[in-house]
């Protein structure tokens, strides 16, 4: 069965500070997608970004990037220089790819983030 | 489009009592799912359909029931409301499966007393 595992259930930074929130993750599918969403004080969730197993490519977007790396079954987002607007509750999950996944995911504990002005 | 639309947006309920969990998409997605979020915990799956007229349980499925009888609607059903039910419920919907994210309603805080 697949886990996730967000290892940080709290970090705290001070406005323009680099944060990284980390993600491990166990599958036996050789085809899988990973995800990160964003849960906002207000309480809904907000997709960030997806990745397939097949691409390891980073992404950056804004101030946002992720560091996919299959060698040590991470997921990790980066925020860089940070800002209140930041602040949320942050989750990993994954989907498995096989026939029979029907996109269910597999959440993270979630990482809480806040920034501090 | 309005997305996924959840009602209500809050209830107290009586150790059991019954209620329905409605949740509704108008982006004319084939997957829907609900979930719930225990405090300091990820969301974890109770149910999911792949298509009116087919659901399957999810992880936690235990007193709880849905029904699809429309692309559209995806309610969850309580049956006898059990404590251990107080948790904030989200209704998600995604264009076909694993490939895709899922979009996700505002959620239901249930409380059960």
């Amino acid at each position: 069965a697949q886990k996730v595992t967000q290892a940080q259930t709290e970090i705290s930074v001070v406005e323009k500070e680099d944060v990284t929130l980390d993600c491990v993750y166990e599958t036996r599918d050789t085809t899988y997608y990973l995800f990160w969403y964003k849960q906002p004080p207000s309480g809904e969730l907000v997709f960030l970004i997806r990745r397939n197993s097949f691409d390891e490519q980073n992404e950056i977007s804004g101030r946002y990037s992720w560091n996919f790396q299959k060698s040590t079954s991470s997921f990790n987002f980066t925020i860089t220089a940070s800002q209140v607007v930041d602040s949320a509750v942050y989750f990993c999950a994954l989907s498995e790819g096989g026939g029979t996944s029907y996109g269910k995911l597999t959440f993270g504990q979630g990482t809480i983030l806040t920034v501090h002005p | 489009n309005a997305g996924v639309t959840q009602t209500p947006k809050f209830r107290i309920l009586k150790i059991g009592q019954s209620m329905t969990l409605q949740c509704t998409q108008d982006m004319n997605h084939n997957y829907m799912y609900w979930y719930r979020q225990d405090p300091g915990m990820g969301l974890k799956l109770i149910y999911y359909s792949v298509g009116a007229g087919i659901t399957d349980k999810g992880e936690v499925p235990n007193g709880y029931n849905v029904s699809r009888s429309t692309t559209e609607d995806f309610p969850l059903r309580l049956e006898l409301a059990a404590p251990s039910q107080t948790s904030v419920y989200f209704c998600a919907s995604s264009w076909q499966g694993s490939y895709n994210e899922q979009f996700f309603g505002p959620g239901t805080r249930l409380t059960v007393l």
